[in-house]
């Protein structure tokens, strides 16, 4: 069945210091991808998306580019801030469709010290 | 205002009681669902419901049962709690995607559960 990879973590970085975290997928046909984020003690929101090949999502200075050749979707940002500190969560929406339910890898949690 | 809101925001019970958690949307959407979340983080959906149609997960106990009064809401009922119930519990919903509308999903802040 389709799924969801991400990188363990925890993963603890400097301020300033530059950020990725893996995201691998296992699909049939072509899903959406997402980045959800999760501040502590709040739910989880959109971070950013990409719906087909080579899109490139962004959002608050993050970045993921869907790459169907290596079936991942990493998230990257340039320089972290402490108020990026929280968990985040790859998922896909299997077929590229609209209407089925998200698939969530475990999620990664950052930890960003000043 | 608050698009997806749950009640309460924590609950502490005794192994055995029964207890409800409340969500309610008021973003219009169709379609909500119930999101477990264990202490290391992990999703698993519950059960998704989309316009009267209740499609339940099967490896959810059946002491779990949604009930969807309308389509903005969805509650959560939880009969003869166990220890490992105890989780965060996150409601969200989702509107009908059309065109490159992906039909973000928009959660509640969740419920702290604690059994003891």
């Amino acid at each position: 069945g389709d799924s969801v990879t991400q990188m363990e973590g925890p993963v603890t970085l400097s301020e300033e210091a530059f950020l990725t975290i893996n995201c691998t997928y296992t699909a049939t046909g072509y899903p959406s991808l997402f980045w959800y984020v999760q501040y502590p003690g709040e739910g989880l929101q959109l971070l950013l998306k990409a719906t087909k090949a080579d899109d490139k999502g962004s959002n608050k200075g993050f970045e993921a580019t869907y790459r169907k050749e290596t079936t991942s979707f990493h998230l990257e940002k340039g320089s972290v801030q402490v108020s990026d500190s929280a968990v985040y969560f790859c998922a896909l929406r299997p077929g590229g469709g609209s209407q089925g339910n998200l698939i969530f890898g475990k999620g990664t949690k950052l930890s960003v010290k000043p | 205002d608050t698009a997806v809101s749950q009640t309460p925001k924590y609950l502490v019970t005794q192994m055995g009681n029964d207890k409800s958690i409340k969500c309610e949307q008021n973003l219009g959407h169709d379609t909500m669902y119930w999101y477990k979340q264990d202490s290391k983080k992990f999703l698993k959906i519950m059960f998704s419901y989309n316009n009267k149609e209740l499609i339940i997960n099967e490896t959810v106990p059946n002491r779990f049962s949604p009930k969807s009064p309308d389509k903005a809401h969805l509650n959560l009922h939880i009969n003869s709690l166990e220890l490992g119930d105890s989780a965060v519990y996150f409601c969200a919903s989702r509107g009908q995607a059309s065109g490159r509308n992906t039909g973000e999903l928009f959660f509640g802040e969740g419920s702290r559960l604690t059994v003891l």
